[in-house]
């Protein structure tokens, strides 16, 4: 079975940095693309930050671009998430998502939460 | 960016009834390349992650029971649920992929039992 195990979420201060992990199961990681998506407290879906499946290609939200950094390591099956420089506003739940090329989002972990506050 | 645009925010429909969830695209995300529309539809329960239920504007996930529908082309988009199960009681929403690897969801449409 496809598994998605988020972690490294917690309170951090306002320009605090914090690394967000998700490790990949169940399907051959190299294969795919991945997503970063965020749900802030009682409010939507945010899609944030995006990586091709060797990691050539990467795109961000304008929201995160330049405070955000996401990677890769295809040999660890696994997904980071660098959040630096956070703000009160990024508090919310990230998950990681696989992406069905194209970015349709076929499986999702159950999310770490995230709080930047004083 | 494209803006989706969904309605209602919330809706009430009796258990065996029809609900029926729109999504509005500030732009046609039909790509003229392929013809298809890059247009999915998530459910999220409480406490859950978003569940991929369609994609394509009308091809149903693997699993998705058939009650799930979805209809539309260009910029006008509908999720049925032909009879309400209480297990579908959820946060429905649409997303556009046509700026893909960019996103956008719409901002959620809550189906309760009436």
């Amino acid at each position: 079975d496809v598994q998605l195990v988020e972690s490294g979420g917690g309170l951090v201060q306002p320009g605090g940095s914090l690394r967000l992990s998700c490790a990949a199961s169940g399907f051959t990681f190299s294969s795919y693309s991945m997503d970063w998506v965020r749900q802030a407290p009682g409010k939507g879906l945010e899609w944030i930050s995006y990586i091709s499946s060797s990691g050539s290609t990467i795109d961000y939200a304008d929201s995160v671009k330049g405070r955000f950094t996401i990677s890769r390591d295809n040999a660890q099956n696994s997904l980071y998430l660098q959040l630096n420089s956070l703000r009160a506003e990024d508090t919310a739940v990230y998950y990681c998502a696989r992406d069905k090329n194209p970015t349709v989002l076929d499986y999702w972990g159950q999310g770490t939460l995230v709080t930047v506050s004083s | 960016d494209i803006v989706m645009t969904q309605s209602p925010d919330s809706l009430a429909v009796s258990l065996g009834e029809r609900a029926t969830i729109n999504c509005k695209s500030s732009q046609s995300v039909l790509h003229s390349s392929n013809n298809k529309n890059y247009l999915a539809w998530y459910q999220q329960k409480p406490g859950q992650p978003p569940k991929l239920l369609i994609y394509w504007a009308s091809t149903r996930e693997s699993g998705v029971p058939d009650r799930f529908s979805g209809s539309g082309s260009g910029t006008d988009f509908t999720l049925t649920i032909s009879s309400l199960q209480a297990e579908d009681v959820a946060v429905y929403y649409c997303q556009e992929y046509y700026s893909t690897p960019r996103i956008t969801f719409g901002g959620g449409t809550k189906v309760e039992i009436k």
